[in-house]
């Protein structure tokens, strides 16, 4: 079974703490996603990447930052967490090709929660 | 700036009845509209979608119902059953592979036994 792993369920944090969330995907897939979920807001995309190494804005980018190293692997960074960044976290992921790019691999989800 | 407005915001059927979800976009380049369903604990999953040469696409009980002209489509679910409580959420993606997926702000469907 194809996968996307996110390595923390949940995490709390202390506000100015530096967070990273880690997300691995199994299915060679080009792209992958970070997006943030909150009631009433639905899914709001912070960052995606296309390539190793690349990374593009996406619509909340502010207070977040990207690291993709290496294909599988796509890791979110917030700088100084703050209260305002309390939320769940969806990593996702899609492959190139006939298709590929309109269905999304989502993995569990990271709760965070800063105090 | 929402570009796919969704409602209503929570949903209570009753086991058997039809649930129907509904989403209105606005920009007319978008050309494929998913849903994705998410159960609890879970991330969300692709359940259906259409295109908008076609007015409806129906997988089992569940019917995606497209209108092009009003810029609006609909999730319409049959014999609603509690297996089917969860969250979902419309979403729309331009022609482009490079075009990302706007998501609308989701759905919070409870089925009554």
């Amino acid at each position: 079974d194809v996968k996307v792993t996110q390595s923390s369920r949940y995490l709390v944090k202390r506000t100015g703490e530096k967070v990273f969330l880690e997300c691995v995907q199994d299915m060679d897939h080009e792209n992958m996603f970070w997006y943030r979920q909150d009631p009433g807001l639905g899914l709001r995309l912070i960052y995606f990447s296309y390539d190793v190494k690349m990374k593009e804005k996406g619509d909340i980018p502010e207070g977040y930052s990207v690291s993709r190293e290496k294909k599988e692997r796509f890791s979110l960074i917030l700088e100084s967490a703050s209260t305002n960044q309390t939320s769940m976290y969806l990593c996702a992921s899609s492959f190139d090709g006939l298709g590929g790019a309109n269905v999304l691999t989502f993995g569990a989800g990271s709760r965070l929660t800063v105090l | 700036q929402q570009q796919v407005k969704q409602s209503p915001q929570s949903l209570i059927v009753q086991k058997g009845g039809i649930s129907i979800i509904n989403c209105a976009y606005e920009n007319t380049a978008f050309d494929y509209f998913p849903w994705y369903q998410q159960f609890p604990g879970k991330g969300p999953a692709l359940l259906i979608a259409i295109r908008p040469d076609v007015s409806e696409k129906k997988e089992g009980r569940f019917t995606i119902s497209f209108n092009k002209s009003a810029k609006q489509f609909s999730l319409h679910i049959m014999d609603s059953q509690p297996g089917d409580s969860a969250t979902y959420f419309c979403a729309a993606k331009g022609y482009s592979s490079a075009s990302k997926i706007i998501f609308g702000s989701g759905t919070r469907l409870s089925i009554r036994p």
